[in-house]
């Protein structure tokens, strides 16, 4: 139990275009996911928390209007980097939180999707 | 706000030999605590998790962490380690108010040989 899915793993794409990534939790109903950013050999840094029905909220530093997130179902949250260039590339990473305050609230992660802006 | 310590960026250790990975919290609140790995190009597996009750705890692929309140300390462990576990490890906090979102440490790359 507890799979979170991103769509695309990796994906290429030119300088001012726009990228659309999805995060499901396949087995659980998550109020609330989260998206970060890892550099290479970095930590994750948290961009912005995602509930649904309502707004994102989003990290000291990191433009609400680059990065969109919606967030439509209890399934589904989706980041779209709008007007890409080479400094968004990066590795992309969603959690869903699941389980409830019983189990901590704990985050479960998806796989991550590889952006590389050409 | 919480913080996370972890004071070791890389740890090479031989195969079969037992390794610690130590990580050190700051917070003003009770904490829920976790380990995650990281293998090449992936996304984050939960190893482990302190959320309360003992002090020990046991997670997958062998590995545990003991929460050490009076050390503010959360360190991850195994006795005998394969090259299979070579990855990034990160400890991570949460509370239990808030938005409750994870603060990373910068992650330990353990790296095991043969």
């Amino acid at each position: 139990g507890a799979v979170v899915s991103q769509h695309p793993s990796w994906v290429i794409c030119k300088s001012g275009t726009s990228v659309k990534i999805e995060c499901r939790s396949l087995d659980f109903q998550a109020t609330t996911m989260f998206w970060y950013r890892q550099f290479p050999k970095q930590s994750l840094m948290l961009m912005a928390t995602s509930n649904e029905g309502s707004k994102a909220t989003y990290e000291q530093g990191v433009e609400k209007d680059k990065f969109l997130i919606n967030h439509a179902s209890l399934t589904l949250s989706t980041l779209t980097v709008t007007s890409a260039h080479p400094e968004d590339s990066s590795f992309y990473i969603c959690s869903a939180r699941g389980g409830g305050p019983s189990a901590g609230d704990t985050q479960y992660f998806g796989p991550g999707t590889r952006l590389t802006v050409l | 706000a919480q913080s996370v310590t972890q004071l070791d960026s890389q740890v090479p250790v031989f195969e079969e030999a037992p390794v610690e990975l130590r990580c050190n919290y700051s917070s003003s609140v009770s904490v829920y605590l976790f380990w995650y790995v990281q293998y090449p190009n992936q996304g984050l597996q939960l190893l482990l998790k302190y959320l309360s009750g003992s002090t020990l705890v046991k997670g997958i692929n062998g590995f545990e962490a003991e929460f050490n309140k009076s050390q503010t300390s959360f360190h991850l462990r195994k006795p005998s380690v394969h090259i299979s576990d070579t990855a990034e490890y990160f400890c991570a906090v949460t509370t239990d108010t808030g938005r409750r979102a994870l603060t990373f440490g910068s992650g330990t790359r353990l790296q095991v040989q043969p």
